[in-house]
């Protein structure tokens, strides 16, 4: 069974500049969720997903940041424009539903993002 | 004070050691706990969770959650060259709501 797939895996782009990350979840998981890793930290949620529903956007700077999951499958994140602070890696996850995400939840690769 | 603290480490030990890893929390409706390795330039793998206080083993791996001191920790037998990873602890108050917090990390590198 194909895992969560992200990409790019790696971008690096100046700032101002607009970047967009894609992720398709596990086939059959219901819930997504966007974290940003930055460097020696643990993920920290950005926004979760319950099929096409954004549940949980509370974590997400909404000023530059946008994502969305059309037809509750495939989820894109958008960062409009970048900053130097926005250099992390970003990462996409899925869980069966929200009540196993509390305790199982996979994860994709990444992308990592360099803003100069 | 964040809700979850880990030692960053760096750890190191010998190929065939006895790790121990372990967090600590604050907040005490957290019911669900679980251990990710992270290599390199990938994304966390999880590798057990445990639900409220106890003990639970999958092979060289044993997870132990003292909720009473608000304490957890993570053991591995016989460590290896490829346990060289860092390890995440991660936390939920469990339910629909049950969003995963995370600790900083413990980066192990096990010497042959």
């Amino acid at each position: 069974e194909a895992g969560v797939v992200q990409s790019p895996r790696y971008k690096i782009i100046e700032k101002k500049q607009p970047v967009a990350f894609w992720c398709n979840p596990i086939s059959g998981h219901n819930t997504l969720y966007w974290y940003r890793q930055n460097l020696g930290q643990g993920p920290e949620l950005l926004i979760r997903y319950e099929n096409e529903e954004a549940v949980d956007d509370s974590q997400l700077p909404k000023d530059r940041f946008s994502a969305e999951r059309l037809k509750g499958v495939d989820s894109t994140l958008k960062i409009q424009p970048a900053e130097l602070g926005d250099s992390a890696v970003y990462l996409c996850a899925s869980s069966l539903d929200g009540v196993r995400g509390s305790y199982e939840q996979y994860f994709g690769p990444g992308t990592r993002l360099t803003v100069t | 004070q964040k809700e979850v603290e880990q030692d960053p480490g760096p750890l190191s030990v010998p190929e065939g050691a006895i790790v121990s890893l372990n967090c600590t929390y604050s907040n005490s409706a957290f019911q669900y706990f679980m251990w990710y390795r992270q290599y390199s330039r990938k994304g966390p793998e999880l590798l057990m969770y445990t639900y409220s206080s106890g003990n639970k083993e999958d092979g060289r791996f044993t997870a132990q959650v003292d909720k009473s001191s608000k304490y957890i920790s993570l053991f591995i037998r016989d460590s290896q060259p490829s346990d060289s990873a860092t390890y995440l602890c991660a936390m939920s108050e469990g339910g629909s709501q049950g969003n995963l917090i995370f600790g900083k990390g413990t980066k192990l590198s096990v010497k042959p």
